[in-house]
């Protein structure tokens, strides 16, 4: 049972280049997310879906896209690289939100945007 | 108003003390409660849940949660060194599809 897989674990990225952050549950959780950790700033969400098809803005999506085709599946779609989003981005999956069972985290992607 | 806030730390203490880890909230909706442990370069992982007011024991660990003071607490006994780690509360309504909603974390060392 591999939880959530995110790849890749380290990139860095130029100014203006674009690139997917790809994730991936086993687990058949219906909602997953994508966070990004500064230092010392905590987890803020960036976009969350709650099923295959459903995809909506959380507190920091600006510079960001998802699409959640399948169950499994919530990349996360970088255009055009800022310095301003050079961070740790985490995706998490849970069943109906997470009240009961909390989240399950992927180990994260180091962004450096230079 | 944050939600919910979260004592800023960092905490550093010797090997074998207690640690008290706190967070406050404001939204009286919140019913379900969470601390989650993250170390150095990975990913959170759950460490305690409880719902509603009371306590909740699991090994060195207690999660207490006080809803008349909006007010939670982790507090680890005979802290190791492998307890070195950020502490994250989360928290979140009784409503179905309710999404957790995150302190900024502690970070917390002990000093062999």
């Amino acid at each position: 049972n591999a939880g959530v897989t995110q790849t890749p674990k380290f990139r860095i990225l130029k100014i203006g280049q674009s690139m997917t952050l790809q994730c991936a549950q086993d687990m058949n959780h219906n909602y997953m997310y994508w966070y990004r950790q500064d230092p010392g700033m905590g987890l803020k969400l960036i976009y969350y879906s709650v099923g295959a098809g459903i995809t909506d803005k959380g507190e920091v999506p600006n510079g960001y896209n998802v699409s959640r085709s399948t169950t499994e599946d919530f990349p996360l779609r970088l255009e055009l690289a800022a310095p301003s989003q050079t961070s740790v981005y985490f995706c998490a999956s849970s069943y109906f939100g997470g009240r009961n069972y909390g989240y399950t985290f992927g180990s994260g992607t180091r962004l450096t945007v230079v | 108003q944050k939600e919910v806030e979260q004592d800023p730390g960092p905490l550093s203490v010797p090997e074998g003390a207690i640690v008290s880890l706190n967070c406050t909230y404001s939204n009286s909706a919140f019913q379900y409660f969470m601390w989650y442990r993250q170390y150095s370069r990975k990913g959170p992982e759950l460490l305690m849940y409880t719902y509603s007011s009371g306590n909740k024991e699991d090994g060195r660990f207690t999660a207490q949660v006080d809803k008349s003071s909006k007010y939670i607490s982790l507090f680890i006994r005979d802290s190791q060194p492998s307890d070195s780690a950020t502490y994250l509360c989360a928290m979140s309504e009784e409503t179905s599809g309710s999404r957790l909603t995150f302190g900024e974390g502690t970070q917390l060392t002990v000093n062999p």
